[in-house]
């Protein structure tokens, strides 16, 4: 079984700072590990993706993400925020060949002015 | 593009009437999703298929129902819909693997009164 956990429901932060979104996972094998984004009314979509290699990844829009297998996270990076990057923000995990993921509760990113 | 769509985008239904919902893509994907999203729970599978004439149940399965007869539709249905159904349902497609994001639909908003 697999499992993710979003450590902070909430995260207000003021426009052109830094921010982390933290995500931890609990799986028995190998993973891969995602990060999608929902902006209002909308569906989700991808925003980067780990699957092998290199531990540090980049995605759209300026975010990037860490995979740390030792503290098993993946946690989710931008230097400088935008009042467009408030959203939902969900890290997922899937460890089978078969493409079923399992989905943390979710982050709400505020970006204020 | 391909892409993947749901319907209706909104609907109001009344307790115990049987409920349909759509959903359709044209990625040619065999893994097909659904979910349910509520505010504190996140993201909670209902039932996926990993291709025509597969079905399986997720972690909130019980008064809902998928069928695969072909690889683009997997319609949900709510045999009798309760007031705790009222959610936000959401489609997904993917290939079939672990290595591969989902796609998602736009979301349906059902209010069951």
């Amino acid at each position: 079984a697999q499992s993710v956990t979003q450590l902070d429901s909430q995260v207000p932060v003021f426009e052109e700072a830094p921010v982390e979104l933290r995500c931890n996972y609990s799986s028995s094998v190998s993973v891969y590990l995602f990060w999608y984004v929902q902006y209002p009314n909308q569906g989700l979509q991808l925003l980067l993706k780990y699957l092998s290699g290199s531990t540090l990844v980049k995605g759209i829009n300026g975010f990037e993400a860490e995979f740390n297998k030792s503290q098993t996270s993946f946690h989710l990076r931008k230097p400088s925020v935008h009042i467009s990057d408030t959203a939902e923000y969900f890290c997922a995990v899937s460890n089978t060949n078969a493409g079923k993921s399992t989905f943390g509760d979710g982050t709400t990113l505020t970006v204020k002015p | 593009d391909a892409e993947i769509t749901q319907s209706p985008r909104h609907k109001i239904t009344e307790t115990g009437r049987q409920v349909t919902l759509a959903c359709h893509q044209t990625w040619n994907h065999n893994n097909m999703f659904w979910y349910r999203q509520d505010l504190g729970h996140g993201l909670r599978l209902i039932h996926y298929s990993y291709g025509v004439h597969d079905t399986n149940k997720g972690e909130v399965s019980d008064g809902y129902s998928v069928s695969r007869s072909n690889t683009e539709d997997l319609p949900l249905t709510l045999e009798s819909a309760a007031s705790s159904q009222t959610s936000v349902y959401f489609c997904a497609s993917s290939e079939s693997s672990g290595r591969s994001e989902a796609f998602f639909g736009q979301g349906t908003r059902l209010t069951v009164v």
